[in-house]
């Protein structure tokens, strides 16, 4: 099945610092490559995505990167504010179609 | 559109007793999935469906059971609730998107989650 390796699992920041968390897969099948948020609480929603036809998208602050070749992609959130305080989960199908998701990353942002 | 929608968002259950989570969808979505999520921990599958009338399992199936008699519904039972069930269960959906470059999944929407204790 696929594995899915997610890192750090805690990050710690200051405000306005930029924070970045990486993921590895295994699995080249699915081209889908999403990362979900999850406030104190609440349930997990996607905040970006990216598919494998391109290497980066951007949404304001925040950023996924992709490479292939190495299995990889990674969030990225510049200009940190304490509301991105949140667990972030990454995700992978592979062939099965069904997402591994990585062991989360909780980030602190500090005021 | 309500989204994914799942009940009861609490319940307390005795060892040995029984219950049923219900979860509805209102997407069209194919894929259907219970996970469950202890405190401080990552998501892991229980089990999911692919579509009406097919079900399997995840990484985490013992003592649990699921049927998908619609493309709506995906209710998760637990028999002989034990106190390693104690967790956060949230249900969720995602299309089968289909394009020239073949099949792969989409979103996972979810559910706002059932937080069920078993004393």
């Amino acid at each position: 099945g696929e594995n899915v390796e997610q890192h750090p699992s805690t990050l710690s920041v200051q405000e306005g610092d930029s924070a970045v968390i990486k993921c590895t897969y295994s699995d080249s099948a699915s081209n889908y490559f999403p990362w979900y948020k999850q406030e104190l609480g609440k349930r997990p929603q996607l905040i970006i995505d990216i598919r494998s036809n391109v290497g980066e998208k951007k949404d304001q602050r925040i950023a996924v990167t992709l490479n292939k070749t190495a299995k990889h992609f990674s969030l990225h959130i510049t200009e940190t504010q304490p509301e991105d305080s949140a667990v972030y989960f990454c995700a992978h199908s592979g062939g099965s179609y069904i997402p591994t998701f990585g062991r989360g990353t909780s980030l602190i942002v500090h005021p | 559109n309500a989204g994914v929608t799942q009940t009861p968002k609490f319940r307390i259950l005795k060892i040995g007793q029984s219950m049923t989570l219900q979860c509805t969808q209102d997407m069209n979505h194919n894929y259907m999935y219970w996970y469950r999520q202890d405190p401080g921990m990552g998501l892991k599958l229980i089990y999911y469906s692919v579509g009406a009338g097919i079900t399997d399992k995840g990484e985490v199936p013992n003592g649990y059971n699921v049927s998908r008699s619609t493309t709506e519904d995906f209710p998760l039972r637990l028999e002989l609730a034990a106190p390693s069930q104690t967790s956060v269960y949230f249900c969720a959906s995602s299309p089968l998107l289909r394009s020239r470059a073949g099949e792969d999944t989409g979103e996972l929407f979810f559910g706002e989650g059932s937080r069920l204790t078993v004393l």
